[in-house]
């Protein structure tokens, strides 16, 4: 049962356009909502999060929207560089006692940007 | 200069062995976590630890084995158990402060014939 949906495996955007990822998410206990971007062969790097108290969260060229009750976020870049093609995965989070806290991650999207 | 190691880059290893992944952390962070990734599937957690001498399962954690004897150190053994070995894995670390965002090591590819 995939609790984090990245619908589309590929995307493809034409340089200084607007790239849209989407991600929906079945767990209304998802409190903590992240994106992170992998380049091949690499870890993946943390890029932007957002509380579920929020519906939005900016930070240069990305901003993170959250829709509650249609359980989906979509993460947008502008303008689209080429140095932005990469995978990029949702991934969510529950509260838990503790120090640590369990990610779910969607399945990714590749982000190609063309020149 | 802070980060998370992950040695070695490339495991090949003959089925039926253990093997032992190593992941080492210089950024004092008190959670640690071990994530496996197959082509076209997401992270997904295998075991982590709050501290040190504990740990938790996570989603996937039959057919392996961890440790965390130090704070710096959280090291992954893939048994002869484990059915499907062969996947990229990759370790994380988070602080308390914010346990939300984990910071990645490079990840180990690890392919057992």
């Amino acid at each position: 049962d995939q609790q984090v949906k990245q619908n589309s495996p590929s995307l493809s955007v034409q340089e200084g356009r607007i790239s849209i990822l989407n991600c929906d998410y079945t767990n209304s206990m998802f409190d903590y909502f992240l994106w992170y971007k992998k380049y091949p062969a690499e870890g993946p790097t943390f890029l932007i999060s957002i509380s579920s108290i929020k519906d939005k969260n900016e930070d240069g060229r990305f901003t993170v929207f959250l829709n509650k009750s249609a359980k989906h976020l979509s993460l947008h870049i502008v303008p689209s560089q080429p140095g932005d093609s990469a995978v990029y995965f949702c991934a969510a989070s529950a509260t838990y006692s503790g120090s640590a806290r369990q990610l779910t991650f969607g399945s990714g999207t590749q982000l190609t940007v063309l020149p | 200069d802070g980060g998370i190691t992950q040695s070695p880059k490339y495991l090949f290893r003959k089925e039926g062995q253990n093997v032992t992944l190593s992941c080492e952390q210089n950024l004092n962070h008190d959670a640690m976590y071990w994530y496996r990734q197959d082509p076209g599937q997401g992270l997904r957690l295998i075991y982590y630890s709050q501290i040190v001498n504990d740990f938790q399962k996570g989603d996937i954690a039959e057919g392996y084995s961890v440790s965390r004897e130090k704070k710096e150190s959280f090291p992954l053994t893939v048994t002869s158990a484990q059915k499907n070995p062969t996947a990229f894995y990759l370790c994380a670390s988070s602080t308390p402060g914010r346990p939300y965002e984990q910071y990645f090591g490079p990840g180990t590819r690890l392919t057992v014939t």
